[in-house]
């Protein structure tokens, strides 16, 4: 898909091993925060969410860190699989009118 | 439920033409997203609408691009006349309200390549 492309920050796994894909936000103001994960040809898929009351959000295999001291975000999977290999995205409301707004994304391949 | 559906998949256009990309919302969701996304800049929110009506068109390029939503299942984001910058992937995607817990769904795109 277009989203992978040679500029993005790529983090290469070995399959089984556990993967931490990092995100730092821009607005102090957001309180809703998304990742997705886009597959080559196909659009952006909802993974997990976490409002800004919390700090932990687990999910099957994938566990979403937020710390808004620092307004950095995190998504832990654990035990990577070869379907895991995509382009992440981090996501926050706080953009315009409360929408989201979506950083660059990350790119993960996973290792056989 | 099928999910946003997005046609046609792949669009291959010579400069000047007319393009129309199409899609059908998830049923209920009262919010319609056109993102458009380049390697360069990622994903742009081009228009939304709610309940039909468009709310913020801020982040349509230019005159040549207009979206319309004639009903709560179509819509439509026309280009008249293409030019080879708006080759891109063009993502329609729906949700149930805006803000916290509502989160967008995305059709799988079309592929607009202009030449």
């Amino acid at each position: 898909g277009e989203s992978v492309g040679l500029h993005l920050p790529t983090l290469s796994v070995q399959e089984g091993d556990n993967s931490i894909i990092n995100c730092a936000y821009s607005n102090s103001a957001s309180d809703y925060f998304i990742w997705y994960k886009q597959e080559s040809g196909k659009g952006p898929q909802f993974i997990i969410d976490i409002r800004s009351n919390m700090d932990k959000r687990q999910g099957q295999r994938v566990t979403v860190l937020l710390n808004k001291t620092v307004k950095h975000l995190s998504l832990q999977i654990a035990a990577t699989q070869p379907g895991d290999s995509a382009v992440y995205f981090c996501a926050e409301n706080g953009g315009k009118n409360n929408r989201l707004a979506f950083g660059k994304g990350n790119q993960v391949v996973v290792i056989p | 439920d099928a999910g946003v559906i997005q046609s046609p998949r792949h669009e291959v256009t010579e400069m000047g033409q007319e393009v129309t990309l199409r899609c059908k919302p998830i049923s209920g969701h009262d919010y319609l997203f056109w993102y458009r996304q380049t390697m360069m800049r990622g994903l742009e929110l081009l228009i939304y609408f709610n309940n039909n009506v468009p709310i913020d068109d801020s982040g349509m390029p230019e005159d040549r691009f207009s979206a319309k939503m004639p009903n709560a299942s179509f819509s439509t984001l026309k280009i008249q006349p293409s030019e080879p910058r708006d080759s891109a992937v063009y993502f329609c995607a729906s949700s149930q309200r805006t803000g916290t817990g509502s989160p967008l769904h995305f059709g799988n795109g079309t592929r607009l390549t202009v030449t």
